[in-house]
């Protein structure tokens, strides 16, 4: 049973709008949320957190919302770029320190 | 991505053959970990060490062994290479277990 979902397996969007990537995750015992972004032949690269004590979270284009009742947390991109297109992925920390990853959602921005 | 080197890029291995994979990093982190990446889906772990001489198992750890004699390297064993192992294998390495990892470039692992 999959902890950490992320229901769009793709997202396209203009260059210069926002782009929303989606995650939720069902094991209360999380507590503190990673986004990584990963470009083909490439590992994941960090790109921002969350502690589950916080509900949002920027750095510069960058801003991750948490919502702990729903479970559920958000990336958002404001302006994407072209660069921006790569696969994103949510990912989860419990008390061991172990990550458990979403599936990733697939970004494409487009000029 | 700096700091984690991991060889080979690529590797075609046949059933019942097994193989190495190596992770080297030049952080001094304490912390490594190998994880798999199944396509369309999320990285799942494999195995991790908390340091030298001391390694666990992750989710899945089956058909796969590691050690950890140095701090900088942390290589995966496969012993008899099996066709639900081709996967993409990537090492990562972090300072303490609550920060987050910096991955290396992985390695594309096809076992036929």
């Amino acid at each position: 049973d999959q902890q950490v979902k992320q229901n769009s397996p793709s997202l396209s969007v203009q260059e210069g709008r926002i782009s929303i990537l989606n995650c939720d995750y069902t094991n209360s015992m999380f507590d503190y949320f990673l986004w990584y972004k990963k470009y083909p032949a490439e590992g994941p690269t960090f790109l921002i957190s969350i502690s589950s004590i916080k509900d949002k979270n920027e750095d510069g284009r960058f801003t991750v919302f948490l919502n702990k009742s729903a479970k559920h947390l958000s990336l958002h991109i404001v302006p994407s770029q072209p660069g921006d297109s790569a696969v994103y992925f949510c990912a989860a920390m419990d008390a061991g320190n172990m990550l458990t990853f979403g599936g990733g959602t697939r970004l494409m921005v487009k000029p | 991505n700096a700091g984690v080197t991991q060889t080979p890029k690529f590797r075609i291995l046949k059933i019942g053959q097994s193989m190495t994979l190596q992770c080297t990093q030049d952080m001094n982190h304490n912390y490594m970990y190998w994880y798999r990446q199944d396509p369309g889906m999320g990285l799942k772990l494999i195995y991790y060490s908390v340091g030298a001489g001391i390694t666990d198992k992750g989710e899945v750890p089956n058909g796969y062994n590691v050690s950890r004699s140095t701090t900088e390297d942390f290589p995966l064993r496969l012993e008899l290479a099996a066709p639900s192992q081709t996967s993409v294998y990537f090492c990562a390495i972090s300072g303490q277990g609550n920060q987050p990892q910096h991955f290396g470039d992985g390695t594309r692992l096809s076992i036929l």
